[in-house]
């Protein structure tokens, strides 16, 4: 599966929009673009899912270009509970499952 | 119930001791991850199971780690002749395959293991 790559942490303040940008240059024609957002001491959360062009739910949206090796999470007008790591991966939805890879994510830090 | 169960949510224990940690994962999902998260990284990949078998131990450390999964539901993960270095956070997660899968992985709240 691609490997992806985002920024290690980003700074942003409540109200504001938030975009954090995951490249995955070898992503495959069967493959969509998942983020997840982790609080400390607690497991990751599923945010939001993508193939191409752009999905919106309640939480997010999430951006992908044409050529799909890049995506962009949109957290819109953050508060300070947004304050979490976010992580981009790479999943095969065929067959009967994979080895879903995290990496560091990113930290996002909201103030007032 | 509900969501993933992990248990224990805390497991202190001594260089060189045996250690088992379950995972009850959401009923009906067929897929069962093991995870383990040290400070300030990102989830590691231990192993997934697709029903009783495991489909990738890629990520298993080394032979003194090994999962079971006998009926394709609770899940345990035993640690032998356990090091300072296994101490970490143990994550379980779960996932529907077949027609309802959507690739959301759904993560218990970890055990917390200390190796003193």
């Amino acid at each position: 599966l691609a490997k992806t790559t985002q920024p290690i942490s980003m700074d942003s303040y409540e109200g504001q929009e938030v975009n954090i940008t995951c490249s995955h240059n070898n992503i495959a024609t069967n493959d969509y673009i998942t983020w997840y957002q982790q609080f400390p001491s607690q497991g990751p959360r599923f945010i939001i899912q993508g193939y191409k062009t752009k999905v919106t739910n309640e939480v997010a949206s999430l951006f992908i270009p044409a050529d799909r090796k890049s995506s962009t999470l949109s957290l819109p007008r953050v508060s300070l509970s947004d304050t979490a790591v976010y992580y981009c991966l790479v999943v095969r939805l065929t067959g009967g499952g994979n080895k879903l890879t995290f990496g560091t994510g990113t930290q996002l830090k909201v103030e007032l | 119930g509900a969501g993933v169960s992990q248990t224990p949510s805390n497991k202190v224990t001594e260089k060189g001791k045996y250690v088992e940690l379950r995972c009850d994962p959401i009923s009906g999902h067929t897929a069962l991850y093991w995870y383990r998260q040290s400070l300030g990284q990102g989830p590691e990949f231990l192993i997934y199971f697709q029903g009783t078998g495991a489909a990738d131990d890629s990520g298993l450390p080394n032979d003194r780690f090994f999962a079971v999964r006998p009926e394709g539901s609770v899940s345990t993960l035993k640690i032998q002749r356990t090091e300072r270095g296994d101490s970490a956070v143990y994550l379980c997660a779960s996932r529907r395959t077949g027609e309802m899968n959507t690739g959301e992985l759904f993560f218990g709240e970890g055990s917390r293991l200390t190796v003193l």
